[in-house]
């Protein structure tokens, strides 16, 4: 347990549902990120807040959508997904420009 | 080009062995950070240096901000050190820009 906690871990959802993720950290953090990881690709950033502020939302498709309603707490609300979005989606937090602490990540498939 | 670059993509290893992980960057960077990633995806932060060195345990992390390169060593390696290991860096903003990373596997 690193102090990031998601939910679920396993995600199987079909291109017409609407679906959650969520991340919850209790260390004090005062940014909060969300990371996509694709197969044989880089980690890419889709959102950053920080103090509960949107900072950066970097041309993510507006079916993913975040929420921070505070420091301790981060959604990622999907709905009508396609197949390419079938990722392993990471939640992270720090202290703004500190050390990284990363959640075990929540394993995504569209079907 | 991508902005971080690591080396090599894959690499084996005996235990016992060795090991450097090197990465390089184009961008200017407040500080870098060495991840380790296991089968299944959970991420480490090993290290967060912006100069010189740093040591943890077998670990061991390098910079040269002027040659804007790291190294990853670790010493006496084990299989339990199998992963990826992930170079990213962060801007005036903080947020990660990541390499590709490092296959890593220790054989017995």
């Amino acid at each position: 347990e690193t102090g990031v906690t998601q939910t679920p871990r396993h995600l199987v959802m079909g291109m017409t549902n609407k679906k959650s993720l969520k991340c919850e950290q209790h260390l004090g953090h005062n940014a909060m990120y969300w990371y996509k990881q694709s197969a044989k690709k880089p980690l890419e950033l889709m959102f950053v807040y920080s103090l509960e502020e949107r900072v950066e939302n970097n041309s993510v498709p507006s079916r993913f959508s975040p929420e921070c309603p505070n420091s301790s707490h981060l959604f990622l609300h999907l709905h009508t997904l396609q197949p390419e979005d079938s990722a392993l989606y990471l939640c992270a937090s720090s202290q703004v420009k500190g050390f990284y602490t990363f959640g075990s990540g929540t394993r995504l498939t569209v079907v | 080009k991508n902005e971080v670059e690591q080396s090599p993509q894959n690499l084996t290893a005996q235990e016992g062995e060795f090991i450097t992980i090197n990465c390089s960057y184009s961008v200017g960077i407040s500080a870098l950070h060495w991840l380790q990633q296991h089968p299944g995806g959970g991420i480490v932060s090993l290290f967060m240096l912006s100069s010189g060195k740093k040591k943890h345990g077998r670990l061991i992390a390098t910079i040269n901000i002027q040659e804007k390169h790291s190294s990853l060593h670790i010493t006496a390696s084990h299989p339990r050190d199998s992963a990826v290991y992930i170079c990213a860096v962060s801007g005036s903003q903080g947020n990660l820009i990541f390499g590709k990373g490092t296959k890593l596997s220790v054989k017995p």
